[in-house]
């Protein structure tokens, strides 16, 4: 099955400052990847997605690169604020005509020090 | 709240009891999903449906856990003979593959503490 690695576990970084997260994943039929975050006590919620066939997708101030060939993705937060602070997880999955489960990263806890 | 909602919010049991977990997905969505989270890791997939038909179980699943979704809408999710390790969050999500403009999101509900003691 699917294995997704996510590194780091905790970043911290100053306000105004980049953040970058980054996955690996392993199978290499896997074409869709989201990003979703996750604030303490809250439910995940999708801040960005990219599928297999783009290289890059950018939301304002998130943007999330794709390397197929090396198997790996990673999150781009620029000119970070107090409010991006939380759980960020990475996920890939296959898309299907009949569903497709997702495989999660073990997070990165962001905290963004005013 | 018109999103992904899940009863109860918590739940504290007994070693050994049964429980069970009632996820409410979004009306217009017919992908349904089960995953179960621990402290500092991501969301782990236990099962999914669509419409009605369970279409695939994790090895993580074991024989003490069962899922139903009869009509197509609501979710059950039981565990029998609770074992400390159950211990989690218990996250519903669901989606549709025909809604633009991301149509493989899958929106998740609050989820279910479950304890188990």
């Amino acid at each position: 099955g699917e294995n997704v690695e996510q590194h780091p576990s905790t970043l911290s970084v100053q306000e105004g400052d980049s953040a970058v997260i980054k996955c690996t994943y392993s199978d290499s039929a896997s074409n869709y990847f989201p990003w979703y975050k996750q604030e303490l006590g809250k439910r995940p919620q999708l801040i960005i997605d990219i599928r297999s066939n783009v290289g890059e997708k950018k939301d304002q101030r998130i943007a999330v690169t794709l390397n197929k060939t090396a198997k790996h993705f990673s999150l781009h937060i620029t000119e970070t604020q107090p409010e991006d602070s939380a759980v960020y997880f990475c996920a890939a999955s296959i898309i299907s005509n009949t569903g497709n489960q997702f495989y999660f990263g073990t997070g990165t806890s962001l905290t963004v020090i005013p | 709240d018109t999103g992904v909602s899940q009863d109860p919010r918590h739940k504290i049991t007994k070693r050994g009891q049964n429980v069970t977990f009632r996820c409410d997905p979004i009306s217009e969505h017919n992908r349904l999903y089960w995953y179960r989270q621990t402290l500092g890791q991501g969301p782990e997939f236990l099962t999914y449906f669509q419409n009605e038909a369970q279409l695939e179980k994790s090895r993580l699943l074991s024989d003490r856990f069962s899922a139903e979704r009869p009509k197509g809408s609501f979710s059950t999710l039981e565990i029998q003979r609770t074992e400390q390790g159950d211990s989690a969050m218990y996250l519903c999500a669901s989606s549709s593959h025909r809604l633009a403009p991301t149509p493989n999101e899958q929106f998740f509900g609050p989820g279910t503490r479950l304890t188990v003691l």
